[in-house]
C-alpha cells in the first residue's frame, strides 16, 4: 500500500511569489492534514480537509489556503511568500477526519526555502 | 494552539542503555502517538494507543496510556544507533471538533 506522497519535495521560491505544494492520501483515506515544521517551533497545525471540506484551521495568515479534491488528493497554498515561510511541509493522512481520534500517516514533507 | 508538555527536550546516551520520555497535559486525551522522525524525513508513527492503562510494545519501543488519560510515555531499551531522531507524542483532546495535538519533540543522540 503506498504512503502518502507529497510532491514536490524541495523548491526554493523568492519572496513575493506563491507557491503549491501537493498531497496524495493513502488509498482508502479521507482526511488530509497540513502541518508546518520549523526547527524553532515545531509541528504547527495548518488546516485538516476532509470530504472536501475544511473542518479545522490553525493560527496561520490568510495566506495559507488549502484544499481537497474529489479524489481526496490535497494542495496547500501559500501566497505572497515571506522570508519566515522556509520550512519543511508536512502532509498527514487519516481514514477519517482526525477529531474522532483516527491516526494520521505522514508523508516526507517539502522542504520550501524562500529567498 | 495548544501544544503537551513533552520531557525531556533532548538526550545523549550511549548505546545499549534504556531511555524514557514522556508527554504530560492538563487536559484529558483519548488517544496518545508516538512517532519519531529521521533527519530530513516525515514523521513515522510508531505506536498509537487508544485505552487508558493501555501498555503496548513494537519490538524494542514500549509506551503507556496513563491511567489519568493525561500523560504517555515511551521506553526505547537498549538503545542501539539507528534511534537517533526526534520522538513526538501527540494526541487527540476528549473535547469537539479538535485537530490532533503535538509535544515538541525530544532529541535523541546515541553515542556509540
Amino acid at each position: 500500500k503506498a504512503g502518502v506522497t507529497q510532491t514536490p519535495r524541495y523548491l526554493i521560491k523568492t519572496r513575493g511569489q506563491q507557491v503549491t505544494l501537493s498531497c496524495s492520501p493513502i488509498s482508502g483515506h479521507r482526511s488530509v492534514s497540513w502541518y508546518q515544521q520549523t526547527p524553532g517551533q515545531g509541528l504547527q497545525f495548518l488546516f485538516e480537509y476532509f470530504s472536501e471540506t475544511q473542518r479545522n484551521k490553525g493560527n496561520f495568515p490568510g495566506r495559507f489556503s488549502g484544499r481537497q479534491f474529489s479524489n481526496s488528493r490535497s494542495e496547500m497554498n501559500v501566497s505572497t511568500l515571506e522570508l519566515g515561510d522556509s520550512a519543511l511541509y508536512l502532509c498527514a493522512s487519516s481514514i477519517g477526519d482526525t477529531s474522532s481520534g483516527n491516526t494520521i500517516y505522514f508523508g516526507e514533507g517539502s522542504w520550501l526555502t524562500v529567498v | 494552539g495548544q501544544q503537551l508538555n513533552q520531557s525531556p527536550q533532548s538526550m545523549f546516551i550511549q548505546e545499549g542503555e534504556d531511555v524514557s520520555m514522556n508527554c504530560t497535559s492538563s487536559s484529558i486525551f483519548n488517544t496518545w502517538l508516538w512517532y519519531k522522525q529521521d533527519p530530513g524525513e516525515g514523521p513515522v508513527l510508531l505506536i498509537a494507543l487508544y485505552k487508558a492503562g493501555e501498555l503496548t510494545s513494537n519490538g524494542r519501543l514500549t509506551a503507556q496510556f496513563g491511567i489519568t488519560r493525561k500523560d504517555s510515555f515511551l521506553n526505547i531499551s537498549a538503545s542501539i544507533p539507528s534511534d537517533v531522531g526526534i520522538y513526538f507524542c501527540a494526541g487527540h483532546r476528549n473535547s469537539g471538533n479538535t485537530p490532533l495535538v503535538f509535544g515538541k519533540g525530544t532529541r535523541l543522540s546515541v553515542i556509540a
